[in-house]
């Protein structure tokens, strides 16, 4: 079964601060790995997927396959990154998306 | 521009009272999902369906049920609430290739209150 685990619950780093949510994937086939995430009183929304290797808002997230993860980093933390962030793995072969527990970052002043 | 837009945003029904939360997408998406979310807790994957085809998860109640009248629409029906329903249900809608991992929109969820 795809599964990913998000070890931390909450996170919290002071603005300016580098954070990094960790996620770590525990099935075969291609790790085609999501990252959502849930700002206050927003709809869960994508933030970054692993096959665009793209940079949003200043994150990134790069697939380790030995480590099997897919950490989500950003080098200065800023005070709007404060939201639940999910990882995910893939929804195909049965489109069903399975997240992760989530982590709750909390950036300080 | 809402692509998923889901009615009404905030719902209270009575203990044992049927209730029907609503759908709909401007996406053309082959695929629409129904999650329950819990505070603080990741969002569960309820049913889905893939055009017509209906997609129970195991561990869904039997009190929940669906209906996709066509592609733009989708209910969640839930025949008899109890106190343990009261959560944000969420929406969400992807294109659904097969063999392919395509993101997944979601609405801006309903918030059901059990009284």
């Amino acid at each position: 079964a795809q599964r990913v685990t998000q070890p931390e619950k909450l996170l919290s780093v002071f603005k300016g601060a580098p954070v990094e949510l960790k996620c770590n994937y525990s099935y075969s086939g291609s790790p085609e790995l999501f990252w959502y995430v849930q700002y206050s009183r927003q709809r869960l929304q994508l933030l970054l997927r692993h096959i665009s290797r793209e940079s949003i808002k200043g994150f990134t997230a790069d697939l380790n396959k030995g480590e099997t993860s897919f950490h989500l980093k950003k080098p200065f933390a800023q005070e709007e990154d404060s939201a639940m962030y999910y990882c995910a793995p893939p929804p195909a072969p049965d489109y069903k998306l399975s997240f992760g527990a989530g982590t709750t970052v909390t950036v300080r002043a | 521009d809402a692509m998923v837009i889901q009615n009404p945003r905030y719902q209270v029904t009575q203990f044992g009272k049927p209730v029907t939360l609503s759908c709909s997408q401007t996406l053309n998406h082959n695929v629409m999902y129904w999650y329950q979310q819990k505070s603080s807790q990741a969002p569960k994957l309820l049913f889905h369906y893939y055009d017509k085809d209906f997609n129970n998860e195991a561990d869904t109640p039997d009190n929940f049920q669906s209906r996709r009248p066509n592609t733009s629409f989708c209910f969640l029906d839930i025949r008899s609430p109890g106190l343990g329903d009261a959560a944000m249900y969420l929406c969400a809608t992807s294109r659904g290739a097969r063999g392919s991992a395509y993101e997944q929109y979601f609405g801006p969820g309903t918030r059901l209150t059990v009284t």
